[in-house]
């Protein structure tokens, strides 16, 4: 059982290369999240999507766009990477919409933008 | 919107000492706590949630926690740290009038020194 898995796991871009971190859940869940860990920030929620089909923004979705393929994967595109997207990117998934359910995360990508 | 506050970002305590991590969280009526912890170039996990009932919540790895609805607090203890504590340690809240959007706090890390 993989739970969540991201690739890739490292990352350097060039400033203004694309790129998209890919996000793969077995768990049969329905909602999944893209978030960065950034010092003394904490993490914070980029997108999620509650189910197949949607979408939502987050708290710094600026730069960033999400595509929920299907139920299993979720994806993060940066369309012209910027030095301010260098950061760790987690995803993370949840059996349902509501709030009482524990979410899974991925180990998560390193990304480096020079 | 929904926030959360650790109010310490780095803890420093000595194996076998106890040890409390602060969080704080703006009130809502219908919320769900959570407390992850971070293994050095890990993903997040689940340590323990407080969903309803009792107040106080029991977690894995000997810890706990105590919901306070009054002073809109869910602050973790340990009654006696081990060096394999060290750890960077996430307080979350998930708000169903929000879509249960989990939404985290800075973190803390806690360095346990023999």
């Amino acid at each position: 059982n993989a739970g969540v898995t991201q690739t890739p796991k490292f990352q350097v871009l060039k400033t203004g290369q694309s790129m998209t971190l890919q996000c793969a859940q077995d768990m049969n869940h329905n909602s999944m999240y893209w978030y960065r860990q950034d010092p003394g920030m904490g993490l914070r929620l980029i997108y999620y999507s509650a189910s197949e089909g949607t979408t939502d923004k987050g708290e710094v979705p600026n730069g960033y766009n999400v595509s929920r393929l299907n139920k299993r994967e979720f994806s993060l595109r940066l369309e012209s990477a910027a030095p301010s997207q260098t950061s760790v990117y987690f995803c993370a998934s949840k059996v349902e919409r509501g709030g009482g359910t524990e979410a899974f995360f991925g180990q998560g990508t390193r990304l480096t933008v020079v | 919107a929904q926030s959360v506050t650790q109010l310490d970002s780095q803890v420093p305590v000595f194996e076998e000492a106890p040890v409390e991590l602060r969080c704080n969280y703006s009130s809502s009526v219908s919320v769900y706590l959570f407390w992850y912890v971070q293994y050095p170039n890990q993903g997040l996990q689940l340590l323990l949630k407080y969903l309803s009932g009792s107040t106080l919540v029991k977690g894995i790895n000997g810890f706990e926690a105590e919901f306070n609805k009054s002073q809109t607090s869910f602050h973790l203890r340990k009654p006696s740290v081990h060096i394999s504590d060290t750890a960077e340690y996430f307080c979350a809240v998930s708000d169903y009038n929000q879509g249960g959007k989990l939404i985290f706090g800075q973190g803390t890390e806690l360095s346990v020194k023999p």
